[in-house]
Formats: C-alpha cells, structure tokens, sequence
C-alpha cells in the first residue's frame, strides 16, 4: 500500500514561489504505470488538478496553471515535487499529493497540506 | 465555472437510493473514463469508482456508476449515515489535455 507525504510550506508570500514535496513510501517512484501529481481544494471549495508526471518526465499540466507551474520527480530518493510561481491569494489551498495507476485512477493520496498565501 | 456539471446538493433518507448527476462532452465524457470520488468532511478525497462503473476493491457495491453519451451517473443505494460527504466526478478532457473535476456534489443524510 502505497504511502504520500507532503511537506508543509505553510505560509508564502504573494508574489513568491510556493514549493511543495510528496515523499513516497511503500513502493518506487519509478513504477511504469504510475503517474504522480498534485490536486488543490481552495477552502470550502472543489478539487483541482494542478498537474502530474511519469517517472519518465513526462509532465500534464493544468492549462489554468500551466504558465506558473512545475512538476519534478526525485527517483533515487523517492520524492516528487511542486513548484508554484509568482502566488496571489487565490492560491491559497490544501495542497493534494496523490498517485494514479494508468487507467485506474487517484488510488494514492496525502493527507493534504493547508499553504496559505499571505504577506 | 466547472467543465463538468453536477447538482451543488442532494439529499436522502437512510436506506433510499440516490442518484448523482455528472455532465460533460465530447471532448471528455464522451470519449473517456469517468471517475468518481468521495471526500468525508476534513479528509482527503478516495477513489469511489474508475474506469467508468468499476469498484476498487474495498468500495462496497452499494455504490455503483455508469455512463451514457456525455453524461455520467454515481449511484448510491441503501444509503446510510456514514455515506454524508462530498462527491466529485473526474475525467481526461482532450481538448484540454487535462483532468478535471465537477463542482462537487454534498450529500446529506436525512
């Protein structure tokens, strides 16, 4: 079973960079048919996709974001990570982690992780 | 505004059966997988049904889903307490090149 973590950030000042890390346990990044990637819920709102990547670098992004937006992936220490550019409130979230085996959906979430945007 | 559509709310009384309403197009439903997740108040979301009307092990079969032209549907049947949460339909948009998400659905237990 897999096993996501994402770091805590927490705070980000407008106009900076928000960067987030998913440590992955309980089976390789490296997995063919997986993708990794990040969602978003802004408070009392719905979900978001913010992106995803293949251990491959192959990277999906959400054409919303896609100008602000970078996914990477970490094989040898098992990570994958979210960067976040020039922030504004409305990027305020808990921020998602999750993996998806090809064709079978997100089966794999963090817990979340609340960033809040603010100077 | 979201590129797929569902009902903000619905609601039932314990042992009904409900049904919750996804609609897209061609670009998305009408083409790809439908997925369907549930998220309980303060928790991170989990995967209800993939590949249009398929259970992960574990999701009982009290929840059921299907799919017709651009439009989907997640059916939730002897309903009980503990299935109050939220409810998003998901799925590949090719026009896009993304995934996206209904607005959600909350589903209340009467």
């Amino acid at each position: 079973q897999l096993q996501l973590q994402e770091s805590n950030p927490g705070l980000v000042k407008p106009s900076e960079t928000l960067s987030l890390t998913c440590t992955v346990s309980g089976g390789s990044i490296s997995s063919s048919s997986y993708y990794w990637g990040w969602i978003r819920q802004p408070p009392g709102k719905g979900l978001e996709w913010i992106g995803s990547i293949h251990y491959s670098g192959r990277t999906y992004y959400n054409p919303s974001l896609k100008s602000r937006v970078t996914i990477s992936v970490d094989t040898s220490n098992n990570k994958f990570s979210l960067k976040l550019r020039s922030v504004t409130a409305a990027d305020t979230a808990v921020y998602y982690c999750m993996g998806a085996a090809a064709g079978t959906g997100v089966d794999s979430w963090g817990q979340g992780t609340l960033v809040a945007v603010s100077s | 505004q979201s590129v797929l559509t569902q009902p903000p709310s619905a609601s039932g009384t314990p042992g009904q059966r409900v049904t919750i309403s996804c609609s897209g197009s061609s670009s998305n439903i009408g083409r790809n997988y439908v997925y369907w997740y549930q998220q309980l108040p303060g928790t991170a979301p989990k995967l209800l049904i993939y590949r249009s009307n398929q259970r992960p092990s574990g999701v009982p079969d009290r929840f059921s889903g299907s799919k017709s032209g651009t439009s989907a549907s997640l059916a939730i049947s002897g309903l009980r307490s503990e299935d109050e949460a939220d409810y998003y339909c998901s799925v590949w948009d090719d026009s896009l090149s993304g995934q996206v998400f209904g607005g959600g659905t909350r589903l209340t237990v009467l």
